[in-house]
């Protein structure tokens, strides 16, 4: 099963990108690699996904590396409503319609006024 | 459009006590899951089920039990809570798969407490 590593925290400056790095280095040529984040005591929200193409959307851009090995999530100009845990997972597939996630810690990211 | 709701959002129980948590998701899923998440811990799978009248373990199901009888509707029951299990519970559903790929939508949680 693919599992991916990321820093536990980082700052950015309010309005500056945030660049948030992720490994995932036993990536299957068929998984996904997403994005959600979780703001204190919320349920987790869904951000961006994508396969091997870059991919951007109202929220984030997504760079995966041309091996598939590692991405990086952008948000291009933070703000401080962006403060949450960000997670980097992949999307497994077992037996069919059969699917077990699999959370790391993911990284805090903490915007800075 | 409700997306997925959870009841209730906060409880306290004693140990030994039993209670349901209930999850309702309105936008036709097959896939729904329920996870925990405990301090300086991600997110852990409980159970999970890829549509009616089917359902499976995850990564920590002892002391929880589950059912699928509607496509709507995924309760998770406690048996008789112990305090190991105070946590924040969510649920979470999603088409399955469908073309490689199927984004996730979380509950806001349903925050227990046993004593």
């Amino acid at each position: 099963d693919a599992k991916t590593t990321q820093p536990p925290s980082m700052d950015c400056a309010e309005g500056r990108a945030a660049n948030l790095p992720c490994n995932h280095s036993t990536i299957s040529g068929n998984e996904y690699v997403y994005w959600y984040r979780q703001i204190h005591s919320q349920g987790p929200q869904y951000i961006i996904h994508g396969l091997k193409n870059n991919e951007t959307n109202e929220m984030a851009s997504l760079i995966i590396t041309e091996d598939r090995k590692s991405s990086t999530l952008i948000l291009p100009h933070a703000t401080l409503r962006d403060t949450a845990v960000y997670y980097c997972i992949v999307r497994l597939l077992l037996g069919g319609n059969n699917r077990k996630l699999i959370w790391g810690l993911g990284t805090s990211l903490a915007v800075n006024p | 459009n409700a997306g997925v709701t959870q009841t209730p959002k906060f409880q306290v129980l004693k140990t030994g006590q039993s209670m349901t948590l209930q999850c309702a998701q309105d936008m036709n899923h097959e896939y729904m899951s329920w996870y925990r998440q405990d301090p300086g811990m991600g997110l852990r799978l409980i159970h999970y089920s890829v549509g009616a009248g089917i359902t499976d373990q995850g990564e920590v199901p002892n002391g929880y039990n589950v059912s699928r009888s509607t496509t709507e509707d995924f309760p998770l029951r406690l048996l008789s809570a112990a305090p190991s299990q105070t946590s924040v519970y969510f649920c979470a559903s999603s088409y399955s798969y469908r073309g490689g790929e199927s984004t996730i939508y979380f509950g806001e949680g349903s925050w227990l407490t046993v004593v």
